[in-house]
């Protein structure tokens, strides 16, 4: 079946230091990609999204890049925080009847003082 | 809270219980989801309805039964459980049409006894 793949599954980073968060996807008919951040007992929240004839979107310290051709996407965080400590979801959409949408297994997010 | 409501927020049910998740969105969205997530697995998709219509059914168990009367509604009722459903079920909503991004409920905890 199809599926987004999401790594790394843990990343640890420095207060300041740049996070990269990588996924692939399988699914050619694939057309919207969002990403979504869960803080600890919280619900997921959609913090940015790219479409598919877009190849980078940015907005204040994180930015998505799109790679159609190789199916794949990343997100960028710059300067990272404390309260960037989180989980990540990346998601894969097709369109239908009501968005199939798949997600990739999450990577944590620990962003040291 | 406004936006996605779930009840109840934590439920431990017997095997041979019978009980029901509901789920209400505020947003005038068109499209509704069920997913499981389970630890250290990525979010399943589990149903989705779009103007009250299931559009999709990710091989779920048939103890697994969802029921959408209208737009703003989705229920999703249990039935002879296994341990191994214990999980969070969050529901999400979107407009369906245009616009993909998914608001998410703060999710129902289920224990599974």
């Amino acid at each position: 079946g199809e599926n987004v793949e999401q790594h790394p599954s843990t990343l640890s980073v420095q207060e300041g230091d740049s996070a990269v968060i990588k996924c692939t996807y399988s699914d050619s008919a694939s057309n919207y990609f969002p990403w979504y951040k869960q803080e600890l007992g919280k619900r997921p929240q959609l913090i940015i999204d790219i479409r598919s004839n877009v190849g980078e979107k940015k907005d204040q310290r994180i930015a998505v890049t799109l790679n159609k051709t190789a199916k794949h996407f990343s997100l960028h965080i710059t300067e990272t925080q404390p309260e960037d400590s989180a989980v990540y979801f990346c998601a894969a959409s097709t369109p239908g009847g009501g968005f199939k949408t798949i997600f990739g297994a999450g990577t944590r997010l620990f962003v040291k003082a | 809270e406004t936006g996605v409501t779930q009840t109840p927020r934590h439920l431990v049910m017997g095997m041979t219980n019978k009980k029901s998740l509901k789920c209400e969105q505020h947003l005038g969205h068109n499209a509704m989801y069920w997913y499981k997530q389970s630890a250290k697995k990525p979010l399943e998709l589990m149903f989705v309805y779009n103007f009250k219509e299931q559009t999709e059914n990710n091989s779920v168990p048939s103890r697994f039964s969802p029921e959408c009367p209208n737009s703003s509604h989705l229920f999703l009722h249990l039935h002879t459980l296994q341990p191994e459903d214990s999980a969070l079920y969050l529901c999400a909503s979107s407009q369906g049409t245009s616009v993909m991004e998914q608001y998410f409920g703060p999710g129902t905890r289920l224990t599974v006894t």
